[in-house]
């Protein structure tokens, strides 16, 4: 079946720093989705991003489906990043296939 | 801004019992999903719906049931709910599968429902 994988499965962050979070599928796909869960549960889009690079104020993504990899960015982190973020390929007719996410911790 | 509301946050039913679940969106779109959220499993999709008295199974329809009457609501049903139906079910929509636009395939999502069953 269809793999999505991402990395790094936690990462904890000091607020005001960088990180990058990576997301690798195994098949082409049509789009993708990034979301950031936050604690009460509720999904929020970040970026409908099939290929190409797309900002948003302190968070950017990069999309490279020829090599079928998907980057974000978050800079300046804040403690309201915190959460767990997930990348969701769209394969066919807008099936997401949601990677296993990388929680995010980021301390004052 | 899209909306998605879904009509409880948290459920607690008990086994046997029939259970609704309700999602309501004000864009006007075609297509509406549900899943469900496990630890350790990720989001896997039970059905989906393209428009009005349609449905589609997802990865995972066994012990559901959906209905879609009108196009701005769908139900997921449990016919007779099971311990291992505990779980964080999400609804989502977007616009059509032949949407003029590529973005207006984006998903979103409703706030989800935690349900447990005892």
């Amino acid at each position: 079946g269809i793999q999505v994988e991402q990395s790094p499965p936690d990462l904890i962050l000091q607020e005001g720093a960088n990180s990058t979070l990576r997301c690798n599928f195994s098949d082409s796909v049509n789009n993708l989705q990034w979301f950031h869960q936050n604690p009460w549960g509720q999904l929020i889009n970040l970026f409908y991003i099939p290929s190409g690079t797309k900002q948003n104020g302190r968070l950017s993504a990069t999309t490279v489906a020829t090599e079928r990899y998907s980057l974000l960015y978050i800079s300046s982190s804040q403690t309201t990043d915190s959460g767990v973020y997930f990348c969701a390929p769209h394969f066919g007719f807008q099936k997401l296939v949601f990677g296993t996410g990388t929680r995010l911790l980021v301390s004052p | 801004d899209v909306k998605v509301t879904q009509s409880s946050r948290y459920l607690v039913k008990r086994t046997g019992e029939k259970v609704f679940l309700e999602c309501v969106q004000d864009m006007d779109h075609e297509n509406m999903f549900w899943y469900r959220q496990d630890p350790g499993l990720g989001l896997r999709l039970i059905y989906f719906s393209y428009d009005v008295k349609m449905k589609e199974k997802g990865d995972i329809p066994e012990g559901y049931s959906v209905s879609r009457e009108k196009k701005e609501r769908f139900s997921l049903i449990l016919e007779s709910a099971s311990t291992n139906q505990t779980s964080m079910y999400l609804c989502a929509s977007s616009f059509s599968f032949l949407a003029k636009e590529r973005n207006q395939e984006t998903q979103y999502f409703g706030p989800g429902t935690r349900l447990l069953v005892l």
